[in-house]
């Protein structure tokens, strides 16, 4: 069965880059129109886009933090990992990656990531 | 970028009832780029219809999706109480994937 994990800090500082992992399973990223994607959801508030990475590497980002996001895959150890820099309180959110069949079909259980000093 | 709004913000009703949740572009998205997501506390988005119609997999058929260019509707039918959560939107017609700011489905 599909199943995605996020793994990374949960307390970072404000201006320290913050490296994400997601780990899934039951798919594989190099299968043609597969995607994984990063979507972050502030305490209370509404989803967010980030970024998607495809099958054939093309990179996506959300244009008001594309200046702040990488998004890289490695297909052999099934991984997505996304780097946001500059972090700040605002970025408190948690976070999750999904796997994009055009849409989010399977979703991680998500990581709080809390922006304090 | 396509803006999606999410109406009504907050829907109070009660089990067995039927819940109308509309969704709003602002651009033509076609039939196609449409989907809806269902979201309790404490977890992750589940995907309900994609498609803009079609219910993703174990999906009851009391929820059900319809509309096309720019107004969309989520119905769930028989409203039974694990339905009450909050509803998101979601196009991905064109990049950047955009999401509404969600409707809220309360028990009455």
């Amino acid at each position: 069965q599909i199943a995605l994990k996020e793994s990374g800090p949960t307390l970072v500082k404000p201006t320290q880059t913050l490296t994400l992992t997601c780990t899934f399973s039951g798919f594989s990223l190099s299968t043609s129109g597969v995607g994984v994607g990063w979507i972050r959801q502030p305490p209370g508030k509404a989803l967010e886009w980030l970024a998607l990475i495809y099958w054939d590497d093309d990179q996506r980002y959300s244009p008001s933090l594309k200046s702040r996001l990488t998004i890289t895959k490695d297909t052999s150890k099934n991984q997505v990992v996304l780097t946001m820099t500059n972090m700040d309180p605002v970025d408190t959110a948690t976070y999750y990656c999904a796997r994009c069949v055009r849409h989010f079909d399977y979703w991680g259980q998500g990581a709080l990531v809390t922006v304090s000093a | 970028e396509i803006m999606l709004t999410q109406s009504p913000g907050t829907l109070s009703l009660s089990p067995g009832e039927e819940a109308t949740l509309s969704c709003r572009a602002s651009q033509n998205i076609g039939s196609s780029y449409l989907v809806w997501y269902q979201q309790k506390p404490g977890q992750a988005p589940r995907l309900l219809i994609f498609g803009a119609s079609s219910r993703a997999t174990g999906i009851p058929d009391r929820f059900s999706g319809s509309g096309s260019g720019t107004d969309f509707t989520l119905t769930i039918t028989r409203l039974e109480p694990e339905d009450f959560a909050v509803y998101y939107c979601q196009q991905y017609e064109s990049s950047p994937i955009t999401f509404g700011q969600g409707t809220r489905l309360e028990i009455k």
